[in-house]
């Protein structure tokens, strides 16, 4: 079983849809979480931190849910440029222990 | 967040050489990481490249293949070792600044052996 697994997708959704993102983690000892972005042939961007008590940043809004071991990211009013790969990222305490999910892929359409 | 210059950005190199690869960041950090993304995957973890002393290795990952050197707070070379055609890959530079958790990736070097 992965560390960090996730629905790879790929998602299509068009413009103005809103979208959310599933991924669970297996290390119980995981302490921060996080969502990065990730577009076609670059590199990894930290879209948001994930906190226990939710985190909204525009159209972007995380969850954690510690006991489930679950973590969500919602995206409303899709843009075009939203068009991307989206990771779910597990950190142990001395942040050594980051761990990628497989990542959903996400294209919006016009 | 820091800025991270990594390069060569992408090379093309003959099976059974080696290529060096920097990283360079403008403002000290804590930890600087080496991770590999093979085409159509997602991240794995090298190395943990520390300050002054031996990098600490993944499973699967040994110094003889990926030797690494941080001579200092703020720049990490990763030399891909005797190379195949299987270390086709990115690889990818991340920090973590001082004071904080989340890591922030260099642009890559998209690496094609031959």
């Amino acid at each position: 079983r992965k560390e960090v697994e996730q629905d790879p997708g790929p998602f299509n959704v068009p413009e103005g849809a809103t979208v959310a993102f599933n991924c669970t983690y297996s290390n119980s000892a995981s302490q921060s979480f996080f969502w990065y972005r990730q577009d076609c042939r670059k590199e990894p961007k930290l879209l948001m931190s994930v906190y226990s008590s939710g985190n909204e940043d525009g159209r972007f809004t995380a969850q954690l849910n510690r006991a489930s071991q679950y973590i969500s990211l919602l995206i409303r009013d899709s843009k075009l440029s939203d068009s991307a790969t989206y990771l779910c990222v597990a950190a142990g305490g001395s942040a050594r222990q980051l761990t990628f999910g497989s990542g959903t892929q996400l294209t919006v359409l016009p | 967040s820091a800025v991270i210059s990594q390069k060569p950005s992408r090379d093309i190199c003959q099976r059974g050489t080696s290529l060096t690869i920097q990283c360079q960041v403008d403002s000290q950090v804590t930890m600087m990481f080496w991770y590999r993304q093979q085409p159509g995957q997602s991240l794995t973890l090298i190395a943990t490249a520390n300050q002054g002393s031996e990098a600490t290795y993944e499973s699967g990952f040994v110094i003889d293949k990926f030797p690494i050197s941080r001579p200092n707070l703020t720049f990490s070379t990763l030399t891909v070792s005797n190379m195949s055609p299987e270390d086709s890959s990115i690889y990818l530079c991340s920090v973590v600044a001082v004071g904080n958790t989340e890591a922030f990736f260099g642009q890559g070097t998209r690496l094609t052996v031959v």
